[in-house]
């Protein structure tokens, strides 16, 4: 499978802490993007980094893109109890080729 | 605009029985797209659609179709439900040029019994 794997799969911090999640995929891609979902809703987009950009940044959400390790991160800075949600890294190959999600990492922000 | 919709929004079925799940999308996307959600497995993709009259498989394509006769329209059609059928059905859309934001509908929560 072409899937991204997210790392942790949970995370729990308490309110003004930072929190890193992490994605890793196996095969070359066009872009990453990142995704957000709340218990019982869809995923709503956050931000996409490009194969040939290496940072980005979207308010207190902080993404970093290593092509050569196939690994990306999402930093939010100063979390917040609204924070608390599931977390999905999806891959985007060449081509026509549908985005391909990982398993999540389901952040909780405690206050 | 309303983004995506999808219905019903919960649905049970008893073991072989058929039905459709709806989506539509008012943002002339060409892009359309379910995916299925289980818990632990994340996202898979079942069907995706890159314009009217055009469909492809993804991932997990058994036991579904679908059919794009609208740009506007993406409906899911579980021919024969069975148990393993269970779960949250999602369905996205996107332009297709760069596919870089998917916008996702509220999901369908669909029990087999």
């Amino acid at each position: 499978s072409q899937q991204g794997e997210e790392d942790p799969q949970a995370l729990s911090i308490q309110e003004g802490e930072n929190a890193t999640m992490n994605c890793s995929y196996k095969t070359s891609i066009n872009n990453l993007q990142w995704y957000r979902q709340n218990s019982g809703r869809g995923l709503v987009h956050l931000i996409l980094i490009r194969s040939n950009e290496r940072e980005k940044h979207s308010g207190r959400l902080r993404v970093t893109l290593d092509t050569s390790k196939k690994s990306s991160s999402l930093l939010i800075t100063a979390s917040r109890a609204a924070d608390t949600a599931s977390y999905f890294c999806a891959t985007k190959f060449s081509g026509n080729t549908p985005l391909v999600f990982g398993k999540g990492t389901r952040l909780s922000v405690i206050a | 605009n309303a983004g995506v919709t999808q219905t019903p929004k919960f649905q049970v079925l008893k073991t072989g029985q058929s039905m459709t799940l709806q989506c539509a999308q008012d943002m002339n996307h060409e892009y359309m797209s379910w995916y299925r959600q289980d818990p632990g497995m994340g996202l898979r993709l079942i069907h995706y659609s890159v314009g009217a009259g055009i469909t492809d498989q993804g991932e997990v394509p058994n036991g579904y179709n679908v059919s794009r006769s609208t740009t506007e329209d993406f409906p899911l059609r579980l021919l024969s439900a069975a148990p393993s059928q269970t779960s949250v059905y999602f369905c996205a859309s996107s332009r297709l040029a760069h596919q870089e934001t998917q916008y996702f509908g509220p999901g369908t929560r669909l029990l087999v019994l």
